[in-house]
């Protein structure tokens, strides 16, 4: 199994707090993405990272920032946590862009009350 | 932009009954597919992938998928399906030279039943 590890694995916050969910690495891999998981939608990218510092956005990234300060972790942010933000968040790596396997961590099952 | 449609969001199988996903594509370029899977409560794993070359592509777990350009689908098969590969599996596609975004159908959960 790819090194990934996201923390916290489960959080339920208030409207209106900002939360931050960290996906961190072992593989040394260039390419870290976050998605959120939602019923009927399958998996949409917010934000992705192409290197250290480097990001760029996704399908759905309103409302979410990202920072990438090292190879090994990728931090996702909501300034301002709302209930439609209530979903399961996946980190995902990859070490090439051409064929793109992407490789996923455990997810963290965030609620906004 | 690229699309992925999944059509059937549940498929119900008796054990040892074969099963067909069904996966369609669209894009204006080539493209690499892959299929992932979700057990409960767990990430995503890779099933197989479509780089090139032949277009019958086999997978872990005794799964397989077959390449229709002229079709635009991506087809997951299995001859003999067990208990176990009860989950919910994606279909995902990426264009050639567009970068390195995946994009994924809406997923398909297996129901396995004795």
């Amino acid at each position: 199994d790819a090194g990934i590890t996201q923390s916290p694995r489960h959080k339920v916050t208030e409207t209106g707090t900002p939360v931050t969910l960290r996906c961190h690495q072992t593989e040394n891999h260039r390419y870290m993405y976050w998605y959120r998981q939602d019923p009927g939608h399958g998996l949409r990218l917010i934000h992705y990272s192409y290197g250290v510092k480097d990001t760029d956005k996704g399908e759905v990234s309103d409302g979410y920032s990202v920072s990438r300060s090292k190879t090994e972790d990728f931090l996702l942010t909501l300034e301002s946590a709302t209930s439609s933000q209530t979903s399961v968040y996946f980190c995902a790596i990859s070490g090439t862009a051409t064929y793109n396997e992407q490789f996923f961590g455990p997810g963290t099952r965030l609620t906004v009350l | 932009a690229q699309s992925v449609t999944q059509l059937d969001s549940q498929v119900p199988v008796f054990e040892e009954a074969p099963v067909e996903l069904r996966c369609n594509y669209s894009s204006s370029v080539s493209v690499y597919l892959f299929w992932y899977v979700q057990y409960p409560n767990q990430g995503l794993q890779l099933l197989l992938k479509y780089l090139s070359g032949s277009t019958l592509v086999k997978g872990i777990n005794g799964f397989e998928a077959e390449f229709n350009k002229s079709q635009t689908s991506f087809h997951l098969r299995k001859p003999s399906v067990h208990i176990s590969d009860t989950a919910e599996y994606f279909c995902a596609v990426s264009e050639r030279g567009g970068g390195n975004k995946l994009t994924f159908g809406t997923g398909t959960q297996l129901k396995v039943e004795l």
